[in-house]
């Protein structure tokens, strides 16, 4: 167990509407990242925040948005769902240490099935 | 896009033999780390290599970092049914974790 926990695991959506996915950091982690993983294919950076503040952003639209709460919990948004956006959701806690890559932990994921 | 390929896509092989896949990356790191997933769940994290390092052992993994060749790989020696799984090299190029993913290796022992 890696101490990072994602809410729900499993979501069944309709084009068009929102949805939020919530993920709890491991205790003394200040980062979260959160990545898409579509079926087959290795995760693919989404956005990270880093003490409440967003700290880089890979190629994704901005109707997926993201919040970061003071103790260090988060939330992933998508808006305007497509049906391209079903894939598994997964949340990584990391500290970050000034110069040195430091372990991601991931939680299990969030299995999103848009219809 | 994802800048790491991992080789082989896919591997079998039989119970006790060792298992070795590569990671090849395209632009400079800080760190590459490899990952376990099984069943399509949740990333186990399994060994980080730094970009000073060259080699890394973590019980029966063994992970070597080649950055002129911009080149990783992972050896699991006497393998088990239980390192089915695939196998994911993730890059990261500054200490902010933001990793860049290969597309794995899927690995299946057979008893």
């Amino acid at each position: 167990e890696t101490g990072v926990t994602q809410s729900p695991t499993h979501l069944i959506k309709t084009r068009g509407q929102q949805v939020t996915l919530r993920c709890s950091s491991q205790s003394g982690h200040n980062t979260v990242s959160w990545y898409q993983q579509a079926l087959g294919q290795g995760p693919q950076f989404i956005f990270q925040y880093y003490r409440e503040e967003e700290n880089g952003r890979g190629n994704f639209p901005p109707r997926f948005s993201g919040l970061q709460f003071p103790n260090y919990s988060s939330e992933l948004n998508v808006n305007a769902l497509e049906l391209d956006d079903s894939a598994l959701y997964l949340c990584a806690s990391s500290l970050t240490l000034t110069q040195v890559g430091t372990e991601a932990f991931f939680g299990q994921g969030t299995r999103l099935t848009v219809v | 896009s994802q800048q790491g390929e991992e080789d082989p896509q896919a591997l079998s092989i039989q119970e006790g033999e060792n298992a070795t896949m590569n990671c090849s990356y395209k632009t400079s790191i800080n760190n590459l780390q490899w990952y376990r997933q099984n069943s399509g769940r949740g990333l186990v994290h399994l060994i980080l290599i730094r970009s000073n390092e060259r080699e890394k052992h973590s019980g029966r993994l063994r992970v070597t970092l080649d950055t002129s060749k911009k080149s990783s790989s992972l050896l699991i020696t006497a393998s088990r049914a239980a390192d089915t799984a695939s196998y994911f090299c993730a890059t990261g190029r500054a200490a902010g974790n933001k990793l860049t993913f290969g597309g794995g290796t899927r690995v299946l022992v057979k008893p």
